[in-house]
């Protein structure tokens, strides 16, 4: 079985583009959430989705959006990019909504560059 | 405030030696702890995950302890490898949440 798949692996970018990364989640899992991690820092949170729906929002300001489509994949927008925007952007899925005892499977991330 | 803080930063040991690392929360009320590996431009792995009523999980060469009274874990990584150079974050969650607390990692790298 394929694990969680993110696109595009790398991209670059300049200030004030507009960017779109995408993932598909482990199949049958319902849940799909998004984090940042900058260059030596631990991932942030930043969206979690569940039966495309937003389930919950980190602190990030309202240039990142994200949705889940019928087939529980999911994008991530970054508008107006910032250079501070460079980081690993990573993709988990899990069965579920709750943080109980399920498994959470991240991706390989989308290594995002702007300049 | 929720926070999850890993010591060492960083750490380099010889190869067949062991090595601890610390993770120590505050997330409350608390639902389970999670170790990650994470290789270099990678996503992380999943190690092990504990809840409150376990102390101990085990994951081959990988060793995790959890005192849920002291809110302190230790991931112990017995005869170490080369390809055990990683970072190592801890993450935790607050029951009832969709979120999860990770730390910024403990960066180890095993020399030959």
């Amino acid at each position: 079985d394929a694990g969680v798949t993110q696109s595009p692996t790398h991209l670059i970018k300049t200030r004030g583009q507009q960017v779109t990364l995408r993932c598909s989640p482990i199949s049958g899992h319902k849940s799909v959430s998004w984090y940042q991690q900058v260059l030596g820092q631990g991932p942030q949170f930043i969206f979690q989705y569940y039966e495309k729906e937003e389930r919950g929002r980190g602190n990030f300001p309202d240039r990142f959006s994200a949705r889940q489509f019928p087939n529980y994949s999911s994008e991530l927008n970054v508008n107006a990019l910032l250079l501070g925007d460079s980081a690993l952007y990573l993709c988990a899925s899990s069965l579920d909504v709750t943080t109980h005892t399920g498994e959470l499977f991240f991706g390989e991330g989308s290594r995002l560059t702007v300049l | 405030k929720n926070q999850v803080e890993q010591s060492p930063q960083s750490l380099i040991i010889l190869e067949g030696k062991n090595c601890t690392l610390q993770c120590n929360y505050t997330v409350s009320p608390f639902s389970n702890l999670r170790w990650y590996k994470q290789d270099t431009g990678r996503g992380p792995v999943s190690l092990t995950i504990m809840t409150f009523s376990e102390n101990t999980k085990s994951n081959g060469r990988y060793t995790a302890t959890l005192d849920a009274d002291t809110k302190q874990s230790s991931l112990h990584i017995t005869a170490s490898q080369l390809s055990d150079s990683a970072s190592y974050i801890c993450v935790v969650s607050a029951a009832g949440t969709y979120k999860y607390i990770f730390g910024t990692g403990t960066r180890l790298k095993v020399l030959a």
